[in-house]
């Protein structure tokens, strides 16, 4: 149990274009919802945290406007990355966390921007 | 905020050695510490965790501390075998849908 995927797993885009991220629990429903973004040989970095049906919650320094997010229902929440740029590439993961206070991470999504 | 400081950023032990990864953090309010394995080009998963009102918790090879007066806690991995090679972090957070604050992660390697 306890399953979240993610959709796409890579993904290589031009500078400029808008990318979405699809971040589904499987098997429970999500309540909270959270997506980090990580670098080379570094830790996870917090992006936001959202509810369904709530506005997302962002980490001081992460632009609300540049990294959409959605969080339309309990299992589903997405990320867009609008007019991407090279400094936008990364790995991109998002977890979610139901009636117990355990985060599931999905299996991330590899971005790269031209 | 909370801050969470891992030590080592690497270790190397040989197959069958034990390993142990020490983490702090500053928050007293803090009641969640889990712990991560994470291989190249993958999520992490979470390999245990415990609460602020358990000393400890062993899952088969895998045990974990709380020392709740020090802010510190410890993953110990015994017996290692060469596939517990990846990344593994802590982290620090308060339970129910609040966000955690993780470490900067170590890189255990284990030779056979």
């Amino acid at each position: 149990g306890a399953v979240v995927s993610q959709h796409p797993s890579w993904v290589i885009c031009k500078s400029g274009t808008s990318v979405k991220i699809e971040c589904r629990s499987l098997d429970f429903q999500a309540t909270t919802m959270f997506w980090y973004r990580q670098f080379p040989k570094q830790s996870l970095m917090l992006m936001a945290t959202s509810n369904e049906g709530s506005k997302a919650t962002y980490e001081q320094g992460v632009e609300k406007d540049k990294f959409l997010i959605n969080h339309a229902s309990l299992t589903l929440s997405t990320l867009t990355v609008t007019s991407a740029h090279p400094e936008d590439s990364s790995f991109y993961i998002c977890s979610a966390s139901g009636q117990t206070d355990t985060q599931y991470f999905g299996p991330g999504t590899r971005l790269t921007v031209l | 905020g909370e801050n969470v400081e891992q030590h080592p950023s690497t270790l190397s032990v040989q197959e069958g050695d034990s390993a142990v990864i020490k983490c702090t953090y500053s928050d007293s309010a803090s009641n969640y510490f889990p712990w991560y394995k994470q291989e190249l080009g993958k999520g992490p998963q979470l390999i245990i965790d415990i609460r602020s009102n358990v000393g400890e918790k062993k899952d088969q090879r895998i045990a974990v501390t709380l020392n709740k007066t020090a802010k510190h806690f410890s993953l110990h991995i015994t017996e290692t075998q060469p596939e517990d090679s990846a990344v593994y972090f802590c982290a620090g957070g308060m339970e129910y849908g609040n966000k955690l604050v993780f470490g900067a992660g170590t890189i255990l390697r284990v030779k056979s």
